[in-house]
C-alpha cells in the first residue's frame, strides 16, 4: 500500500527555536497533504490542509504565522513550528490522499518543547 | 464540524470475546472510515465504508453505518492482546477534496 513518511519521529528542542517535519508520501503524488495535532489521550485535530503550489489553509485557531506549511513538491510537505514554547509539545501527523481517495498517515512526529 | 463522537470512550475486555465501537457524526458524509492508532504512532487504516453501503467485513472486522441516525460501528470479533490500541472513526463529506473530521476515539485494551 502507499507509505507516508514522516521526518523526524521525534525531536527535542529549546523554547524560541524552530522545528521542521517532513512529510513524503514514497510511492504516489499528493497534490494535497494535511497536517493534524494530537494531544495526549486525544483525537486528531485537523491544522491545515496543504496544497502543492499553493498556499495553505489553516483551520480556525491555528496561527499561519507559528505553523509555516509549505509544500513545494508532489512528494513532499513540511510544516515548521517556528519561535517553539512547551505548548506547542505535541504529536504532529500527516496524512496524503492516495489515487482511491484513502488517506494515508504518517507515523507522526512527537515534538518536545523544553 | 461533523466531528465523529465515539462511544465508549474505553472498552476492556478479555480475549477471545468480541469489541463493539461506536461512532456518532453530525452531517452528511461520502465516506466513513476507521482507524486504528498503537500508543504514540501513526494511524492504520482498517476499513471504509461509503454513504450508499450498510455493512462491511474485513477479516475479524465489521463495520455497519446507519446514515438515517449518522452512526457507525466496529465490531472486531474474536479479540486479541494486539487488537489493544485507539481506533477512531473519521468522516468526509462530498465537497471537494476534504480532509477527515476525527471523533474522539475509543481506547480498548484486550487483556490477555
Amino acid at each position: 500500500g502507499a507509505v507516508v513518511s514522516q521526518h523526524p519521529s521525534w525531536v527535542i528542542c529549546k523554547s524560541g527555536t524552530s522545528v521542521k517535519i517532513e512529510c513524503r508520501s514514497l510511492d504516489f503524488q499528493a497534490t494535497t497533504m494535511f497536517w493534524y495535532r494530537q494531544f495526549p489521550k486525544q483525537s486528531l485535530m485537523l491544522m491545515a490542509t496543504s496544497n502543492e503550489g499553493s498556499k495553505a489553509t489553516y483551520e480556525q485557531g491555528v496561527e499561519k504565522d507559528k505553523f509555516l506549511i509549505n509544500h513545494a513538491s508532489l512528494t513532499l510537505s513540511t510544516l515548521t513550528v517556528t519561535s517553539a514554547h512547551p505548548e506547542d509539545s505535541s504529536f504532529y501527523i500527516c496524512s496524503a490522499r492516495g489515487e482511491g481517495g484513502e488517506l494515508f498517515f504518517g507515523e507522526g512526529s512527537r515534538l518536545t518543547v523544553l | 464540524s461533523q466531528q465523529g463522537e465515539e462511544d465508549p470512550q474505553a472498552l476492556s475486555i478479555q480475549e477471545g470475546e468480541n469489541a463493539t465501537m461506536n461512532c456518532s457524526y453530525k452531517t452528511s458524509i461520502n465516506n466513513l472510515q476507521w482507524y486504528r492508532q498503537n500508543s504514540g504512532r501513526g494511524l492504520v487504516h482498517l476499513i471504509l465504508i461509503r454513504s450508499n453501503e450498510r455493512e462491511k467485513h474485513s477479516g475479524r472486522l465489521r463495520v455497519t453505518l446507519d446514515t438515517s441516525k449518522k452512526s457507525s460501528s466496529l465490531l472486531i470479533t474474536a479479540s486479541r492482546a494486539a487488537d489493544t490500541a485507539s481506533y477512531f472513526c473519521a468522516t468526509t463529506s462530498y465537497s471537494g477534496n476534504t480532509p477527515l473530521v476525527f471523533g474522539k476515539g475509543t481506547r480498548l485494551s484486550v487483556i490477555a
